[in-house]
């Protein structure tokens, strides 16, 4: 997990609220991921961004919106649109050259 | 659209037998594929992958994959099994310039 930070580790939202994600990384990767996580489904692409100030939907882009304004940071709203939202948020950013992702420790969030 | 099957949702093995965690994949064109694991409440962390060359690919912690074309699988396998080996592991593909995609994820345990 090292080179990528998640905060917070908890969070827990209320009926109609919108709630942020973040995610820094020092790694100087371009590109950086967010995906949701429930049980029994695997990992679900949310959004994704190659380069700074661009990014696209992923698979379940609905209720979620994001900004890539730095190389480093790739924050996450959960916007009261989203009515399913409690799940395990996980943030990942790629190394161009050998493909790999790198993960950070992941935020679960909660509905009050 | 590319997909990732793991038909196993759990596999048990008892320490120090060989394990074998299966993998099918759907893409078009030449694939890229990955394995990861997920210990409790932590991010994925990559074990290997193939992108050409060699069908056998050895990873971390001794694990290794074979890439059967025919098949379209991507099996992970380990000749003998340790309990810290049990987690959480995920297939991932993607073909051309796509983000990954993830399997559902089989939990492994290994008893000792």
């Amino acid at each position: 997990d090292g080179g990528i930070t998640q905060s917070p580790k908890y969070l827990f939202r209320k009926e109609g609220q919108n709630v942020t994600l973040s995610c820094e990384q020092n790694l100087n990767h371009d590109a950086m991921y967010w995906y949701r996580q429930d049980p029994g489904q695997g990992l679900r692409l949310i959004y994704y961004s190659q380069i700074v100030n661009d990014f696209q939907k992923g698979d379940i882009a609905e209720g979620y919106s994001v900004s890539r304004e730095k190389k480093e940071s790739f924050p996450l709203t959960v916007t009261s649109a989203q009515k399913n939202p409690t799940a395990f948020y996980l943030c990942a950013t790629q190394d161009r050259g050998s493909e790999k992702l790198f993960f950070g420790s992941g935020t679960q969030l909660s509905v009050l | 659209a590319q997909s990732v099957a793991q038909p196993e949702d759990q596999v048990n093995v008892a320490e120090g037998n060989p394990l074998t965690v299966k993998c099918t994949y759907s893409v078009s064109g030449n694939p890229y594929l990955f394995w990861y694991v997920q210990y409790p409440n932590r991010g994925l962390q990559f074990l290997l992958k193939y992108i050409t060359g060699d069908n056998l690919v050895k990873g971390s912690y001794g694990f290794e994959a074979e890439f059967n074309k025919s098949q379209t699988s991507f099996h992970l396998k380990k000749p003998s099994a340790l309990v810290s080996d049990s987690a959480l592991y995920f297939c991932a593909v993607r073909g051309g310039n796509t983000p990954l995609v993830f399997g559902k994820g089989t939990r492994l345990s290994v008893i000792a």
